[in-house]
């Protein structure tokens, strides 16, 4: 079966700027997360949709970060304006409804300059 | 608050020898319990899950790991590492009985000696 796709896999931007990442979940999949991974840490949670609803988005910085999945199936996460402390890879993941056992995609590495 | 503890922020082990990476949680009841493995820019693959039963699980590429309730850990061992297991451990844990996102430890970096 395929995996979780994410693109881009690395974008380098200019503080204030802003930036789009897209996640295509694996086929089935109802529930999708985004998760943010800064160098040296383990991945936080940013949001979780359960089909084209928001489960949890608690730890989402909603001034600046804004994620959608529009038919529940592919979603986007975008950030604008950016910040240093942005810099990190941006994980998507994807499960079976209530099976809490997450497939996650190779991520997306922002770096902020 | 709920949290996750990996102590151990690099370890380093010799080929052929034996592994065990530590876990901690914090929490009132017994969550759901994850090991997972991230290779250099790669995403993190599940190694083994812990819901509930044998407190021993069984995982992928020969790691095991124990829930000891009375310590509130779940540490995952490795009788025998080969150089292909040099990557970062997530410990991780799912709060919400299955509904909720994992919250992650915050790695334990192994690194193999020849």
């Amino acid at each position: 079966e395929a995996g979780v796709a994410q693109s881009p896999r690395y974008k380098i931007i200019e503080k204030r700027q802003s930036v789009a990442f897209w996640c295509n979940p694996i086929s089935g999949h109802a529930t999708l997360y985004w998760y943010q991974q800064i160098l040296g840490q383990g991945p936080k949670l940013l949001i979780q949709f359960q089909n084209n609803g928001v489960v949890d988005d608690s730890q989402l910085p909603k001034d600046r970060f804004s994620a959608e999945r529009l038919k529940g199936v592919d979603s986007t996460l975008k950030i604008q304006p950016a910040k240093l402390e942005d810099s990190a890879v941006y994980l998507c993941a994807s499960s079976v409804s209530g099976a809490n056992v997450l497939t996650f995609g190779a991520g997306s590495r922002l770096t902020v300059l | 608050a709920q949290s996750v503890t990996q102590p151990d922020i690099h370890i380093t082990v010799s080929e052929g020898a034996s592994l065990e990476l530590r876990c901690n949680y914090s929490y009132g009841a017994t969550p759901y319990l994850f090991w997972y493995v991230q290779s250099p820019g790669q995403g993190l693959q599940l190694l083994l899950k812990y819901f509930s039963g044998d407190t021993l699980v069984q995982g992928i590429k020969g790691f095991e790991a124990e829930f000891k309730r009375s310590q509130s850990s779940f540490n995952l061992r490795k009788p025998s590492v080969h150089w292909s297991d040099a990557a970062e451990y997530f410990c991780a844990v799912d709060l919400g009985g299955g509904a909720d996102g994992l919250t992650f430890g915050k790695g334990t970096h192994l690194i193999i000696q020849p």
